[in-house]
């Protein structure tokens, strides 16, 4: 397993752009997850996919967030109209289907700043 | 709703001493718990799991917690702290459905020569 990838690393926009972040699981793994983490904090949930299904989805995730998982493999997350207050790091995990494993296993992140 | 507070959010040990972080957890059912370590500027590296079975587990880098479920704790120990242990470390419980994780606020260890 080559672990999870996301891209880009960084990303720095000015309020009001859009923004588009990767993340590829590891090969194989059917859930996926999206978190978000502030300076100081511990992430916090945003939403989850099994295969190419959004199963759940935080209050977190504003009307401006949307996620998409097309064929069940790579996912993408959009922000529309940025915020000062999206500027976070976003982290994306992912799990196997095996029955009983539960762990998530992360990437690097996307740190975010909005000018 | 599962929530986890972890006890201190600084934490100084000298090289060689014993490491002891701190993690509470609450949860209305039988509760998975995890420990990660967060390296700057980087996701976070599972350190160990409590699912089911032995309430002591043991993880990478020498890292063990043991499951209290009558203290509702699971605190992460190592015997003799190495300067590359220092990190952010967090605590998670997994919600009922098996999907995400809720995570405490993290405590940084710092690790004196």
């Amino acid at each position: 397993d080559t672990g999870v990838s996301q891209d880009p690393r960084h990303k720095i926009t000015k309020r009001g752009q859009n923004v588009t972040f990767r993340c590829d699981p590891i090969s194989e793994h059917n859930r996926l997850y999206w978190y978000r983490q502030t300076l100081g904090q511990g992430p916090e949930f945003l939403t989850y996919f099994q295969n190419e299904a959004q199963l759940e989805k935080s209050r977190l995730l504003s009307d401006r967030f949307s996620a998409e998982r097309p064929k069940g493999s790579f996912s993408t997350l959009e922000i529309q109209r940025t915020e000062q207050g999206d500027s976070a790091m976003y982290l994306c995990a992912s799990s196997p289907r095996k029955t009983g494993a539960y762990e998530q296993y992360f990437g690097p992140g996307t740190r975010l700043t909005v000018t | 709703a599962q929530s986890v507070t972890q006890l201190g959010s600084h934490v100084s040990v000298s090289e060689g001493a014993l490491v002891l972080l701190r993690c509470n957890y609450s949860s209305s059912v039988p509760p998975y718990l995890f420990w990660y370590v967060q390296y700057p500027n980087q996701g976070l590296q599972l350190l160990l799991k409590y699912t089911t079975g032995a309430t002591l587990v043991k993880g990478i880098n020498g890292f063990e917690a043991e499951f209290k479920k009558s203290e509702t704790s699971f605190h992460l120990t190592k015997p003799s702290a190495h300067m590359s242990d220092a990190a952010e470390y967090f605590c998670a419980v997994l919600g009922n459905a098996g999907n995400m994780l809720t995570f405490g606020g993290g405590t940084r260890l710092m690790v004196k020569p």
